[in-house]
């Protein structure tokens, strides 16, 4: 069974920086099937980057997917204060503990 | 718009019974795979069932095989979920998904809103 480990737990950081969420998985995964989501308090999540680092559908371009093996980045080139959320990242049947992002 | 609404969460005790439903509209529902995924109170997410589009193939989460299953009815354009046998770690809002293939992906883009099952005496 494939573990996914999200680090950092928590980032703090302000509007108009940049954001780098990692991902790690305990074993080789093909990207085909490795994903991004954003949650708000109270929401559903967000479909946002798949196979690693295609954008979904009216993401915008400011956030980026990359990575491949066992290690996997979603970076936000600079935050916009709607962007603070919980970021999970997901393998198959496997979804990651979640980095929170929030105001510093 | 693709809109997806479920329902049928609520309390039960623990041993006992519940059946989700989900309606979905805006897309071809017959064409794609459904996913089920559950999220505890202040916990992470966690993948649940899915189901082909022709209902004909179903994949369960070790957690729930053997207790839940998952059904559709492409006539009515709706998902379920007969959960039986219900534990207390069952407790969560638990979330109809599209899949974002006609094959199992297990990547959602679009989600309802949820509905909360809890699992209590």
């Amino acid at each position: 069974e494939i573990v996914l480990t999200q680090s950092p737990g928590t980032l703090s950081l302000s509007p108009g920086e940049r954001a780098t969420l990692s991902c790690r998985a305990s074993q080789s995964v093909g990207s085909t099937y490795l994903a991004w989501y954003q949650q708000k308090p109270g929401q559903a999540p967000r479909l946002l980057i798949y196979g690693a680092s295609t954008r979904a559908t009216g993401i915008p371009d400011r956030f980026s997917g990359s990575g491949s093996g066992t290690d996997f980045i979603l970076t936000i080139s600079r935050l916009e204060p709607e962007d603070f959320a919980v970021y999970y990242c997901q393998q198959q049947a496997t979804f990651g503990p979640g980095t929170k992002v929030d105001f510093k | 718009e693709v809109q997806l609404l479920e329902s049928g969460g609520g309390l039960e005790q623990p041993g006992g019974s519940l059946r989700l439903s989900c309606t979905a509209s805006g897309f071809t529902f017959s064409s794609y795979v459904m996913n089920w995924v559950r999220q505890a109170p202040g916990k992470g997410l966690e993948w649940v069932s899915a189901i082909s589009g022709s209902g004909d193939t179903s994949y369960y989460a070790a957690s729930v095989r053997g207790r839940f299953t998952v059904s559709r009815d492409n006539s009515k354009n709706s998902l379920y979920l007969q959960m039986n046998s219900l534990k207390p770690e069952d407790t969560a809002v638990y979330y109809c998904a599209k899949d974002r293939e006609t094959w199992l992906t297990r990547n959602n883009d679009y989600w309802g809103q949820g509905t909360l099952v809890t699992v209590s005496a």
